[in-house]
Formats: structure tokens, C-alpha cells, sequence
């Protein structure tokens, strides 16, 4: 079974300018997951989608941060414009239908690790 | 609000020994308990989780925890280590009220040789 794909794995960029993040998840999984790493820290959730709803986008900085997931399969993360302090690691994460099972365990892809200068 | 604490950042163990990952966690109602593990440059493997029933829970790659709800610990353990195992080990809790996964800072696990 494929895992969660993300890409790209690394990303330079300088501040100011746009960047984005794509994700394909598991095959079948309902519910996507953005995840924001920082050095040292443990992952904290950006935003949770069932399908193509963003049913938690609370800790989502709106004023910079957008996301989608159009067809209820891939995602995509933008961030315009970044700044320094956005350098960190971005994850995406899968599990089955939410609902059902909302103790399900999470898929985590590897992750876009962003630099910005 | 819900919260899980690793205290100690780094836990060295010399390979064949027994180790233990401290967790504990803060939760209002029952609690929803994840071990995960992330190597270099790769993203979070689960290894294990407490729903319910059995204190002693067993996952992958010989790891156990036992979930304490007197002690609210969830503490990782395996019987014998190995050099592999050496990565960083995150405790999360599920938030009943958010259902949002709560990571812990993350423990180093270094076993030498």
C-alpha cells in the first residue's frame, strides 16, 4: 500500500514570496490533515478536512495560510507571502473515515521541510 | 485542555537493555492515547495506541506501553533495545472536545552499541 506523498521535499525560498505544498493521501482515506513541525516541537494541526471540507481550520494563520482540497482526495497548502518565522517542517497526514472510527491511527507522509530566507 | 508532557528530552540506553519513554497526559473525560516514532527526514510512524480495555498495549517493532490512570502516565517501553530504535519518540492525546491529536515535545531515543 502507497503511503502518504507529499511534495516537494525541500523547499528554499525568500520571504515575501508564495509557496506551496501538495499532498496525496492514502488511497480511501477520508479525512486529511495539515500539520506544522517546528525544530524541537511536536507536530500541531493547521487544518483537518473530511472529504473536501475543512471541518477544523482554527489554528489556520488565515491571513497568509490557504488551503484546499478541491476533489476530496489531494491537498494543497499555500502560504503568500512567507516569512521568516514559517521556516519549519509542514506534514500531511491521512486516516479512514472520521466519523467511524475517529480513534483511527494517522499516516504521516514525510514532509515538506521549507527554508525561508 | 488536554495536553500530554515527555519530560525528559533525551533517553540514552545501551543496546539489550531495557528502555522506558515517559509520558503523561492531561485529559478532561476518557483518555485517547498514541505513541509515534519519527526517523531522519521521515515523517511519523504510529506504533501504538490506548482506546480502551487492557492496560498493556503492544505495537510494532516489539514496543509496548502501559497506560496508568491513577499515575495519568503512558510510558513507551520495550524489552531489549536496539542501535535501529534510536529516533524521536512523540506521545500524543486525542482532545475529546476538538478530536484534534495533542503531540507531546518529542523524546530522543539514543541506544548505543
Amino acid at each position: 500500500e502507497a503511503g502518504v506523498v507529499q511534495s516537494p521535499r525541500y523547499k528554499i525560498i525568500e520571504k515575501k514570496q508564495p509557496v506551496a505544498f501538495w499532498c496525496n493521501p492514502i488511497s480511501g482515506h477520508n479525512t486529511l490533515y495539515w500539520y506544522l513541525q517546528n525544530l524541537g516541537q511536536g507536530p500541531e494541526l493547521l487544518i483537518r478536512y473530511e472529504n473536501e471540507e475543512a471541518v477544523d481550520d482554527s489554528q489556520l494563520p488565515k491571513d497568509r495560510f490557504s488551503a484546499e482540497r478541491l476533489k476530496g482526495v489531494d491537498s494543497t497548502l499555500k502560504i503568500q507571502p512567507a516569512e521568516l518565522g514559517d521556516s519549519a517542517v509542514y506534514l500531511c497526514a491521512s486516516s479512514p473515515s472520521y466519523g467511524q472510527g475517529a480513534y483511527n491511527e494517522q499516516f504521516f507522509g514525510p514532509g515538506t521541510r521549507l527554508t525561508v530566507l | 485542555a488536554q495536553s500530554v508532557a515527555q519530560p525528559e528530552d533525551q533517553v540514552n540506553v545501551a543496546e539489550g537493555n531495557p528502555l522506558t519513554v515517559k509520558c503523561t497526559y492531561s485529559v478532561s473525560g476518557n483518555p485517547y492515547l498514541f505513541w509515534y516514532v519519527q526517523y531522519p527526514n521521515r515523517g511519523l510512524q504510529f506504533l501504538l495506541k490506548y482506546i480502551t480495555g487492557d492496560n498493556l498495549v503492544k505495537g510494532s517493532y516489539g514496543f509496548e506501553a502501559e497506560f496508568n490512570k491513577s499515575q495519568t502516565s503512558f510510558h513507551l517501553k520495550k524489552p531489549s533495545a536496539l542501535v535501529s530504535d534510536s529516533a524521536l519518540y512523540f506521545c500524543a492525546v486525542r482532545d475529546g472536545n476538538t478530536d484534534k491529536l495533542i503531540f507531546g515535545t518529542g523524546t530522543r531515543l539514543q541506544v548505543f552499541p
